[in-house]
C-alpha cells in the first residue's frame, strides 16, 4: 500500500537550533518527491521537488534531500518566521498523489 | 500575478445538503487540482482537471464530483453531505500539470457540516 509518513508530528526549536524534518514513503514507483510549507489559514506554499536519490536543492535555510526511501528537510539556523507545518508529498507511477501529515514546526525566539 | 482564488472562504450547511465550492486558477494556468484536508488525514487528493477533462481521480466516493469550464475556472459539488465532509477544501493550479510542474495553491473554503 502507497505511503508517506512524516516525524517528527512537531518539533520545537530554539531560534538558530539547526534539524531535520523526516518523510518515508513506500509507493510503487516514485515520481517525484514534493515540500510544502503551510501557514494557519493558507493553503500549502510549494518550496522543492525532488526526482531521484542522491538529488539536493537548497532555499535559503532549507535544503531537502532524497533517497531511494525517504526525504530531509534540513533547517540551519532557523528563525522564527520559519514556524510553520512542513508537508511532504510523493506522486506515484500511476499519477497518484500521495500526502504525508506534516510536521509542525515551532521557532523560539 | 493574481494567485489561486476560492470562493466562499467559510460555509457552513448541514447534513444531507448540498454543496458547491468555486475555484479561479492563475491566469494561463490549464490544471487544477482539488484536495481535501483534514486534522486526521491530511491532505487528500479528489481530483485533477485539465482543459475541461478530468484527468485524474482520487479515491472518494461519488457524492463528490467537479468540472471545469472553458475558461479554466473549476467548481466542486459535494451531494448529500455527511458530518466527515467537514474540511478544508484546497485547489491548486498549475501550467499543464503532472511531476515537473509546480503547483500553486489557493487559501481554501472551510466547510463545516452541521
Amino acid at each position: 500500500e502507497d505511503q508517506v509518513t512524516q516525524s517528527p508530528e512537531a518539533l520545537r526549536l530554539q531560534e538558530g537550533e539547526s534539524s531535520s524534518l523526516n518523510c518515508s514513503y513506500t509507493v510503487s514507483g516514485l515520481r517525484g518527491l514534493f515540500w510544502y510549507r503551510q501557514d494557519p489559514g493558507k493553503g500549502p506554499e510549494f518550496l522543492f521537488t525532488l526526482y531521484s536519490a542522491g538529488e539536493e536543492k537548497e532555499k535559503e535555510r532549507l535544503k531537502a534531500t532524497l533517497t531511494k526511501k525517504e526525504s530531509f528537510l534540513h533547517i540551519t539556523a532557523p528563525k522564527p518566521e520559519d514556524s510553520a507545518t512542513y508537508l511532504c508529498a510523493v506522486e506515484t507511477g500511476a499519477n497518484n498523489l500521495f500526502f504525508g501529515t506534516g510536521t509542525r514546526l515551532t521557532v523560539i525566539p | 500575478k493574481a494567485g489561486v482564488t476560492q470562493t466562499p472562504r467559510y460555509l457552513i450547511k448541514t447534513r444531507g445538503q448540498q454543496v458547491t465550492l468555486s475555484c479561479s486558477p492563475i491566469s494561463g494556468h490549464r490544471s487544477v487540482s482539488w484536495y481535501q484536508q483534514t486534522p486526521g488525514q491530511g491532505l487528500q487528493f479528489l481530483f485533477e482537471y485539465f482543459s475541461e477533462t478530468q484527468r485524474n481521480k482520487g479515491n472518494f466516493p461519488g457524492r463528490f464530483s467537479g468540472r471545469q469550464f472553458s475558461n479554466s475556472r473549476s467548481e466542486m459539488n459535494v451531494s448529500t453531505l455527511e458530518l466527515g465532509d467537514s474540511a478544508l477544501y484546497l485547489c491548486a493550479s498549475s501550467l499543464a500539470g503532472g511531476v515537473t510542474d509546480t503547483q500553486y495553491f489557493g487559501p481554501g473554503t472551510r466547510l463545516t457540516v452541521l
